[in-house]
């Protein structure tokens, strides 16, 4: 079974710019959670989709976005984006949703530089 | 929220078995608690996840005492592949609270 993809892996912007990163679960799960790493904060939760509805949001502004596809595809959104967002965004999917479990698959992530 | 506590580092070496405590003392009735591994450069890995007395899977151990304020993850015989950033999460059963990555515990196995 193919693990998570994400893509691009690697993307620099420019502050003020926007961007989409792209997430395709594994086949039948239908829980995509996205994730903000950085030196400074770590791991912190950015929200989680289910069945294309939002089930949960993590502590960021309304510049994070996401939106879930009837196929399970995710995708997340950064609008006039900061230095502070130079970060690794990884999703993670899952069969359950979260709260019924734990147990997501992380994909490789994708590595944003916001110069 | 559940806030969870781990050392920041340890040091081991190979063949040894490796335990990694959790603090997590406002830990709710029905939170279950999750091990995750990470490697540099990669996304995290699921280890173990449990919710009260002791889980064994065919990587590590994972021991909650009855008072479930901490839990103990345990690595039988390191190898030097083990080296990685282990994260304890703590995660409520209605999946609506944030999830929280504590700080993690850098391990460092040596031949």
């Amino acid at each position: 079974k193919a693990g998570v993809t994400q893509t691009p892996r690697y993307l620099i912007k420019t502050r003020g710019q926007q961007v989409t990163l792209s997430c395709s679960p594994i086949s039948g799960h239908r829980s995509v959670s996205w994730y903000q790493q950085t030196p400074g904060q770590g791991l912190q939760f950015l929200f989680e989709y289910f069945s294309e509805t939002q089930r949960n949001k993590g502590n960021f502004p309304g510049r994070f976005s996401g939106r879930q596809f009837s196929n399970s595809r995710s995708e997340m959104n950064v609008s006039t984006l900061e230095l502070g967002d130079s970060a690794l965004y990884l999703c993670a999917s899952s069969l359950e949703p979260l709260g019924r479990a734990y147990e997501q698959y992380f994909g490789p992530g994708t590595r944003l530089t916001v110069t | 929220l559940a806030k969870t506590t781990q050392p920041i580092s340890m040091d081991s070496y190979e063949g040894q078995e490796v335990n990694i405590t959790c603090s997590h003392n406002n830990i709710a009735t029905n939170d279950y608690i999750t091990w995750y591994q990470q490697f540099p450069s990669q996304g995290p890995r699921f280890i173990i996840q449990g919710y009260k007395t002791k889980v064994t899977n065919e990587v590590a151990s994972l021991f909650i005492p009855a008072d479930r304020k901490s839990s103990t993850l345990s690595l039988p015989r390191v190898s030097l592949s083990d080296t990685a950033v282990y994260y304890c999460l703590v995660g409520d059963s209605t999946g609506r609270r944030a999830l929280t990555f504590g700080s993690g515990t850098r391990l460092q196995v040596q031949p």
